[in-house]
């Protein structure tokens, strides 16, 4: 079974500027979360989908913004970037079993460097 | 609100030395905890989990048991190696509240020398 697929892998944008992450889940898993890395926050919730709905969403800005489609694949876009963007952004692939507890399945990241 | 609060590193040990790393938590309801590792330039792994109370979570030698009493989930290892250099973070998932959300520790660091 594939795993979470995250691109770009790395990405130079400059202030001012929008940029389009991509994460394709694991293949059958209909949720997807977002999280922000950087040294000084740790790691932070951005948002979930399941089904291409929103279902709970972290505190960012609404520059920050995300959408699923039919595919479960999921996209979060940033605009009017700013330097404290810079992070790595991970992707989580939701398993939500019929009984128990979900687990989440996280991708390499796309490292975003805001110039 | 739930948080998360796991001990300063970095964590500098011998190999083959016993590792804790110290993870405590706050949170309403019956949380699930994890640990996960994020080795240099990648994303993050699932080491262990455990979904109730007194449950062991156990993987790759590492060990960690959810103690409700005093709120804790400590990461041990009898015998580290120098492959188990890595950043470790435990997490908590308040499925009373949000899905999909984790919430992290900061991180600790870890740091095996031969």
């Amino acid at each position: 079974k594939a795993g979470v697929t995250q691109t770009p892998r790395y990405l130079i944008k400059t202030r001012g500027q929008q940029v389009t992450l991509s994460c394709s889940p694991i293949s059958g898993h209909r949720s997807v979360s977002w999280y922000q890395q950087t040294p000084g926050q740790g790691l932070q919730f951005l948002f979930e989908y399941f089904s291409e709905t929103q279902r709970n969403k972290g505190n960012f800005p609404g520059r920050f913004s995300g959408r699923q489609f039919s595919n479960s694949r999921s996209e979060m876009n940033v605009s009017t970037l700013e330097l404290g963007d810079s992070a790595l952004y991970l992707c989580a692939s939701n398993h939500i079993p019929r009984t128990g507890r979900d687990e989440q399945y996280f991708g390499p990241g796309t490292r975003l460097t805001v110039t | 609100g739930n948080s998360v609060t796991q001990m300063e590193g970095p964590v500098t040990l011998s190999e083959e030395a016993f590792l804790t790393i110290n993870c405590t938590y706050t949170a309403t309801g019956y949380p699930s905890l994890f640990w996960y590792v994020q080795y240099p330039g990648e994303g993050l792994q699932l080491l262990l989990k455990a979904t109730k109370a007194d449950d062991k979570g156990s993987n790759k030698g590492f060990e960690a048991t959810y103690r409700k009493e005093t709120t804790s989930f400590h990461l041990e290892k009898g015998s580290v190696q120098v492959s188990d250099s890595a950043v470790y973070f435990c997490a908590l998932s308040d499925y009373g509240g949000s899905q999909g959300n984790l919430i992290f520790g900061k991180g600790t660091k870890l740091s095996v020398k031969p």
